[in-house]
């Protein structure tokens, strides 16, 4: 079965502190790789995506992710959150490159304390 | 601004009922997908379609069709709405690129009782 999974559904941090939001799939050949986050009441918004080249990918607002195809991973990252960071982050894979179909994580619900 | 947009924003319906949800996108994006979101399930992707007179069933489709009748417009259509069907829909636009960046709408908010 080919599945996204990410393993935290919430996580809660200080404003300032780092934070890192996990993501692993089960998922042979070439995939594509994206974050979504989403505010409280909207739609989802693009942040970053991976296909091809440097593991590190950087995106909006402070926000990176590494790639791993030993691990399976592709973990978000921000160094110094903020408090509009509050959100539900979603991962998601795509298998092709044009017509992406994509699969997506349950989503991690961001809370950050002041 | 190119958007998505989507109409209605909210909406309640009657079991058995006939309801159309209606999405709009100025991002001139062949691809677009219907999903909804419910507590638990994450994003499911309903139907989808690749250009204008195509669609294509997604993962949960019974219950639903669609329609592309143009570019820019893609609706979602319930025949005979059930309390089944109450959740969040979001419409997407994507650029076709690096797996399909997409671009979602505001959602809409259903409630068949």
């Amino acid at each position: 079965t080919q599945t996204v999974s990410q393993s935290d559904a919430h996580v809660t941090v200080f404003e300032g502190d780092s934070v890192e939001l996990r993501c692993n799939y089960s998922y042979g050949g070439s995939i594509y790789l994206s974050w979504y986050i989403q505010h409280h009441g909207h739609g989802l918004q693009f942040l970053l995506k991976y296909y091809s080249g440097n593991p590190v990918v950087q995106g909006v607002n402070g926000f990176e992710a590494e790639f791993s195809k030993s691990d399976s991973s592709f973990h978000l990252r921000k160094a110094s959150v903020h408090w509009s960071d509050s959100a539900v982050y979603f991962c998601a894979v795509s298998l092709n490159y044009n017509q992406g179909k994509l699969i997506f994580g349950q989503g991690t619900k961001l809370s950050i304390k002041p | 601004e190119a958007a998505v947009t989507q109409s209605p924003r909210n909406k309640v319906a009657v079991t058995g009922g006939k309801v159309t949800l209606s999405c709009n996108q100025t991002n001139n994006h062949n691809n677009m997908y219907w999903y909804r979101q419910d507590t638990g399930h994450g994003l499911r992707l309903i139907h989808y379609s690749y250009g204008a007179g195509s669609t294509e069933k997604g993962d949960i489709p019974d219950g639903y069709k669609a329609s592309r009748p143009s570019q820019e417009n893609f609706s979602l259509i319930l025949e005979l709405a059930t309390p089944s069907q109450t959740s969040v829909y979001f419409c997407a636009s994507g650029d076709g690129t690096g797996g399909d960046t997409q671009y979602f709408g505001p959602g809409t908010r259903l409630l068949v009782l």
